[in-house]
């Protein structure tokens, strides 16, 4: 029972461009959303998360939007760089727990 | 470097052996938790402790898996009779309580049961 779903297993972006990366979610208990990155061999980097009564939060090239109603939320990064290849994980934790619950995940492409 | 270490990195063991692993937080954080992953899904929840208490373990957790936290500081996984199904990363992360709900993660353990 997959509660938080990354439905696009990778993505390419030529460089400079948006990249947009989604997510859902089908628990409404879930109540702060976060973004992490993920290089080969490495343990996943925190980027960029957002409470639940926020619909947006920017961190330099990085932004992400909430729609709870459609419990839907995404990360943009603008521009998209090289470097910025990596996959990327969306998860969700709810005010009463302690677990973060991740999707499967999306594999970025940033190409020159 | 002051983030969450993980040791070993990398562990290969026959099918039946006991496995130990060791997670230190970054220093101040009073929360600890451990995750596995396997090819192709994102990390899954293991177990967790605040300060020395384990306060939540996943079904996820079998009776082969054992955690503990002795002194609040650092944490060890031990995984006794393991399975060819054992295989996969191991991942630590922490967080502070007061700070909200970013967890941070160390580099993991990949374990390989032959």
């Amino acid at each position: 029972d997959q509660q938080v779903k990354q439905n696009s297993p990778s993505l390419s972006v030529q460089e400079g461009r948006i990249s947009i990366l989604n997510c859902d979610y089908t628990n409404s208990m879930f109540d702060y959303f976060l973004w992490y990155k993920k290089y080969p061999a490495e343990g996943p980097t925190f980027l960029i998360s957002i409470s639940s009564i926020k619909d947006k939060n920017e961190d330099g090239r990085f932004t992400v939007f909430l729609n709870k109603s459609a419990k839907h939320l995404s990360l943009h990064i603008v521009p998209s760089q090289p470097g910025d290849s990596a996959v990327y994980f969306c998860a969700a934790i709810g005010n009463s727990g302690y677990a973060l619950n991740f999707g499967k995940g999306t594999s970025l492409l940033v190409t020159p | 470097d002051t983030g969450v270490s993980q040791d070993p990195r990398h562990k290969i063991t026959k099918r039946g052996q006991n496995v130990t692993f060791r997670c230190d937080p970054i220093s101040e954080h009073n929360r600890l938790y451990w995750y596995r992953q396997t090819l192709g899904q994102g990390p899954e929840f293991l177990t967790y402790f605040q300060n020395e208490a384990q306060l939540e373990k996943s079904r996820l957790l079998s009776d082969r898996f054992s955690a503990e936290r002795p002194k609040g500081s650092f944490s060890t996984l031990e995984i006794q009779r393991t399975e060819q199904g054992d295989s996969a990363m191991y991942l630590c992360a922490s967080s502070l309580s007061a700070t909200g709900n970013e967890q941070f993660f160390g580099p993991g353990t990949r374990l390989t049961v032959l």
